[in-house]
């Protein structure tokens, strides 16, 4: 089993459309979490760290449930300008990152 | 606001050839590393370092080296390009793991072709 599995899509939706991505590991012992943004033929940049209680950032939602070792984020009312690859990051004190492979959004007009 | 810097941003090498890909970062950061990413595929890591003079192997660390003589700089050394090495290679720093604040920032890529 794979560190971090993700969907790797493509999800395809309208723009205003809501979207949610999921997201698993394996290390019960992971205590630090985020979701990166990356664009077609760009670096990785952070979107949001995720909490234990969860936390939003405008259209964005992301949450975490240690029980069943799951992330999630989800998108409200996506725009054009949102379609990227959403990369799950997980990891712990003295560890590297691990990234996941990655979800494929495309927002269609 | 530098953050990672990473030169070249594009070459082509011709198989056999050797290079060195520069990074720096303006951050403190005591972490960095180095990534690839293939045409589709995750990142990959290659090699990593947890401060000046220490270094360890990533996942794919074969037909590279590193070397870390400051806080600052992390370069990679391609040692006889082979056409497997066309990628995208980053660099990344962070302060530390662990811990919600403590974040990993990337370049933007060096694109490698070895023909």
């Amino acid at each position: 089993r794979k560190e971090v599995e993700q969907d790797p899509g493509p999800f395809n939706v309208p723009e205003g459309a809501t979207v949610a991505f999921n997201c698993t590991y394996s290390n019960s012992a992971s205590q630090s979490f985020f979701w990166y943004r990356q664009d077609c033929r760009k670096e990785p940049k952070l979107l949001m760290s995720v909490y234990s209680s969860g936390n939003e950032d405008g259209r964005f939602t992301a949450q975490l449930n240690r029980a069943s070792q799951y992330i999630s984020l989800l998108i409200r009312d996506s725009k054009l300008s949102d379609s990227a690859t959403y990369l799950c990051v997980v990891t712990n004190y003295g560890q590297n990152f691990v990234f996941g492979p990655g979800t494929r959004l495309s927002v269609l007009p | 606001n530098a953050g990672v810097t990473q030169t070249p941003k594009f070459r082509i090498l011709k198989i056999g050839q050797s290079m060195t890909l520069q990074c720096a970062q303006d951050m403190n950061h005591n972490y960095m590393y180095w990534y690839r990413q293939d045409p589709g595929m995750g990142l990959k890591l290659i090699y990593y370092s947890v401060g000046a003079g220490i270094t360890d192997k990533g996942e794919v660390p074969n037909g590279y080296n590193v070397s870390r003589s400051t806080t600052e700089d992390f370069p990679l050394r391609l040692e006889l390009a082979a056409p497997s090495q066309t990628s995208v290679y980053f660099c990344a720093s962070s302060y530390s793991t662990g811990s919600p604040g403590n974040t990993i920032y990337f370049g933007e890529g060096s694109w490698l072709t070895v023909v």
